[in-house]
C-alpha cells in the first residue's frame, strides 16, 4: 500500500522567503510527526499531531515555524522568513495508534530537502 | 540532558558480522528503536526493544540492557545493500523519540 509521501522533495528558497512543505500520511494513521534532520545527524523532533490536534510543538525552533493538520490527514509545515540555518531535510512520519502515549512504530516519508540561499 | 551515543562510522566486509553499539541517557524509557537510513531516503524501521535481551529478526538482531543503558544492532552475513546509516532512537518518558546521530556503515567487497 501507499506509504508516507512528502512534497516537494527538494525546495530551494531565498533567504526571507516563506515555504510550505506537505505531508500525506498513511491512510488511517492517527498520529503524525514532523522532524528536522541536519546532514549527518539524527532527526530532531519538531511537532506532533493526534488527528487534527497539535498536542506537542515543543520542538519548533522559533515562531517562524508553524504546522497544521486541519482535517486530521494531510499536514503542512510552514516556515516564514526562511534563514540559512533552516536548511535541512524535513521528515514527516505517521503511526497508526491513537492516544498520546504510544510505542507504535513510526513510518517515515522520503523527506523534503530545503536549501536556503 | 538527554543523550544518545553511537559510533560515527564503521567499516565491515561483505559476508561478515558487524555490531553497532548505542548507549543512552534519557529522562525515562519506553523502548528503543533501530532504523536504517540509506542516503537521501527515509528512515525505515528495523526493530523495537523494551525488555532486556536479544530480539532476532532474520539477519538482524537487536539487544537491550536497560540497567546499562545499552543496546546493539547485530548484522550478519553482510550484503553490499546493508551500506547505510543506522539510527538508534529512545522513546522517553513523554513518548517522544530521542535520536542518535546515526552510524554510517560502509561495506567493502
Amino acid at each position: 500500500g501507499a506509504g508516507v509521501s512528502q512534497s516537494p522533495r527538494y525546495k530551494v528558497a531565498k533567504r526571507g522567503q516563506d515555504v510550505a512543505l506537505r505531508c500525506d500520511p498513511i491512510s488511517g494513521h492517527v498520529s503524525l510527526f514532523w522532524y528536522q534532520q541536519a546532514l549527518g545527524q539524527g532527526p530532531e523532533f519538531l511537532t506532533y499531531f493526534q488527528n487534527e490536534a497539535q498536542l506537542d510543538k515543543s520542538g519548533l525552533p522559533s515562531d517562524r515555524f508553524f504546522a497544521e493538520r486541519p482535517e486530521g490527514s494531510v499536514s503542512t509545515l510552514k516556515i516564514q522568513r526562511t534563514q540559512q540555518e533552516d536548511s535541512a531535510v524535513y521528515l514527516c512520519a505517521s503511526s497508526l495508534v491513537s492516544g498520546g502515549h504510544s510505542t507504535d512504530t513510526q513510518y517515515f516519508g522520503p523527506g523534503t530537502r530545503l536549501t536556503v540561499l | 540532558g538527554q543523550n544518545i551515543d553511537q559510533p560515527t562510522e564503521m567499516t565491515a566486509t561483505e559476508g561478515a558480522i558487524v555490531q553497532i553499539n548505542c548507549t543512552y541517557q534519557t529522562s525515562g524509557f519506553n523502548g528503543l528503536f533501530w532504523y536504517q537510513q540509506h542516503a537521501g531516503e527515509a528512515p525505515t524501521f528495523l526493530s523495537y526493544n523494551v525488555l532486556d535481551g536479544l530480539e532476532e529478526k532474520g539477519r538482524f538482531s537487536s539487544f537491550l540492557s536497560r540497567s546499562k543503558g545499552y543496546s546493539y544492532l547485530l548484522l550478519k552475513e553482510l550484503q553490499m545493500k546493508d551500506s547505510a546509516s543506522y539510527l538508534c532512537a529512545v522513546l522517553d518518558s513523554n513518548y517522544q523519540l530521542i535520536w542518535g546521530a546515526g552510524t554510517k556503515l560502509i561495506i567493502k567487497p
